[in-house]
C-alpha cells in the first residue's frame, strides 16, 4: 500500500512551543500534502510540497519533504490551543488520487 | 458561496436497508471521492470519480456503489452489503490533471455525514 503513515500519534504540547509531526511512505510520489481535521469535521488543505521541493512554507507552517526516505515532516511554530486538531499527510502518485495517513492528534494546552 | 455539502449531517440505517448519502458541490471541479473514516483512524477510499459517467473503485469498495451523472453530484450508496457501515463519511471534490503553476492540486472537503447501523 502506498499509504502513508504519521508519526506520532498522539502530541500532546503547551501554547508557544513547536510542533513536530512526521510522515512516512512507501512509494514515490507526486506531491505531499498536509490536512488537518477538527473534531467531527471535514478535512482542510494546509500546504502542499512538489517532489522536487525540499521545504516550503506558510505562515506558522513549515514542511519538509525528503524524497530518499520517502518521508515529510510538518512543524507548526508558537502553537495555539486553535491548532488542536488531528493533521494528516496525503500522497499522490497521478494527481487524481490520494493516499492518506492515520494521521497525529495533535494537544496545544491553554 | 462556492463549495462543498454533504447531507444528511447524522444517517441512521437498519440492518438490510440501503442507504444514500449525497455530495453536491459548486466548485466546477471535475474530480470527487467518497473516502470512509473509523473512529481514531485516517481516511479510506471508496470510490472516486474523474469525470462525468466515470468512476473508479477505490480500496474498499465492496458494499458500496456510486453513480456521476451530473458534474456537480456524486451520490454514494451504502448497500445492505457492507457488513460494518457505522463510520463517517467525507465526500470531497478537486481539479482533475496536474497541478499547474499558481494551481493547487488540493482536494475540497464537505462536512461529512456520520452513518450508525441500529
Amino acid at each position: 500500500s502506498q499509504q502513508g503513515e504519521e508519526d506520532p500519534q498522539a502530541l500532546s504540547i503547551q501554547e508557544g512551543e513547536n510542533a513536530t509531526m512526521n510522515c512516512s511512505y512507501k512509494t514515490s510520489i507526486n506531491n505531499l500534502q498536509w490536512y488537518r481535521q477538527n473534531s467531527g469535521r471535514g478535512l482542510v488543505h494546509l500546504i502542499l510540497i512538489r517532489s522536487n521541493e525540499r521545504e516550503k512554507h506558510s505562515g506558522r507552517l513549515r514542511v519538509t519533504l525528503d524524497t530518499s526516505k520517502k518521508s515529510s515532516s510538518l512543524l507548526i511554530t508558537a502553537s495555539r490551543a486553535a491548532d488542536t486538531a488531528s493533521y494528516f499527510c496525503a500522497t499522490d502518485t497521478n494527481f487524481n488520487k490520494f493516499y492518506f495517513g492515520s494521521g497525529t492528534k495533535l494537544n496545544v494546552k491553554p | 458561496d462556492g463549495g462543498i455539502t454533504q447531507s444528511p449531517k447524522y444517517l441512521f440505517r437498519k440492518e438490510g436497508q440501503n442507504v444514500t448519502l449525497s455530495c453536491e458541490q459548486n466548485l466546477n471541479h471535475d474530480a470527487m471521492y467518497w473516502y470512509r473514516q473509523d473512529p481514531g483512524q485516517g481516511l479510506r477510499l471508496i470510490y472516486y470519480s474523474q469525470i462525468v459517467n466515470d468512476f473508479q473503485k477505490g480500496d474498499i469498495a465492496e458494499g458500496y456503489s456510486v453513480s456521476r451523472e451530473k458534474k456537480e453530484s456524486f451520490p454514494l450508496t451504502v448497500t445492505s452489503a457492507q457488513k460494518n457501515p457505522t463510520a463517517f463519511y467525507l465526500c470531497a471534490s478537486k481539479s482533475a490533471g496536474a497541478p499547474s503553476v499558481g494551481s493547487y492540486n488540493e482536494q475540497f472537503f464537505g462536512p461529512g455525514t456520520r452513518l450508525t447501523v441500529l
